[in-house]
């Protein structure tokens, strides 16, 4: 079956970098784009870009141009999504999530999310 | 950018009423539009896509319509496990989510 495993829980000092894995099983890596989505607590879900993992390919969500890198390894199956000079208002649950069809398209699976933590 | 609009925020309802949520879009987003049910602690889990299609092992009693800019969430007859937060998105252009509507009991 289709699964998306993501990393622990981190907790980082402000201005540091967060890296956050995500392990796709059940089906072809390369297949289908992975997005990456957060949700501040108690709050709704927000778009942060997505990566064809087949040719690397990125588009990111202008709010995060310029702190964002999302990456993949087709060897292991596994995406990744790095954001830098992390702040307060980074603390969120990160998902990453598989594009249902296209690259423009909703969200069949979703991993189970990672809660970034950021605090002095 | 494209703006969701999702009401009501917040619904009280009973086991087996019919539960109907609407989201609004900023402009024609055609028919590219899902609707997700989160409960605490878990992520989103797809019920629609393109507007009106159930997404496979969905119940029956889920139901999406509309086109164009706006769309319409029903539950035909609540169940105790349809207690949730329920968010729509549009991905005509970017990706953007409505803000919610939670769905409790009365």
């Amino acid at each position: 079956q289709v699964q998306l495993v993501q990393s622990g829980a981190e907790v980082k000092k402000p201005g540091a970098s967060g890296k956050v894995s995500c392990k796709a099983s059940g089906y072809t890596f390369s297949g289908h784009y992975i997005h990456w989505v957060r949700q501040a607590p108690g709050q709704g879900l927000e778009w942060m870009g997505w990566i064809n993992v087949n040719n690397g390919g990125t588009n990111y969500e202008q709010k995060f141009q310029g702190r964002v890198t999302m990456t993949r390894d087709t060897s292991i199956s596994t995406a990744y999504m790095e954001l830098s000079r992390l702040r307060s208002d980074d603390t969120a649950v990160y998902y990453c999530a598989r594009s249902r069809g296209t690259s423009t398209s909703c969200y069949d699976y979703w991993g189970q999310g990672t809660l970034v933590t950021v605090s002095s | 950018d494209i703006q969701m609009t999702q009401s009501p925020s917040t619904l009280s309802a009973s086991v087996g009423d019919r539960v109907t949520i609407t989201c609004r879009a900023s402009q024609s987003i055609s028919s590219w539009l899902a609707w997700y049910q989160q409960k605490p602690g878990k992520a989103p889990k797809l019920l629609i896509y393109h507007a009106s299609s159930l997404e496979s092992g969905v119940p029956s009693r889920f139901s999406g319509s509309g086109s164009g800019t706006e769309f319409t969430l029903t539950i035909s007859s609540l169940q105790p496990d349809d207690f949730a937060t329920y968010y729509c998105q549009q991905y005509d252009g970017y990706w953007t989510f409505g803000q919610g509507t939670k769905v409790g009991i009365k």
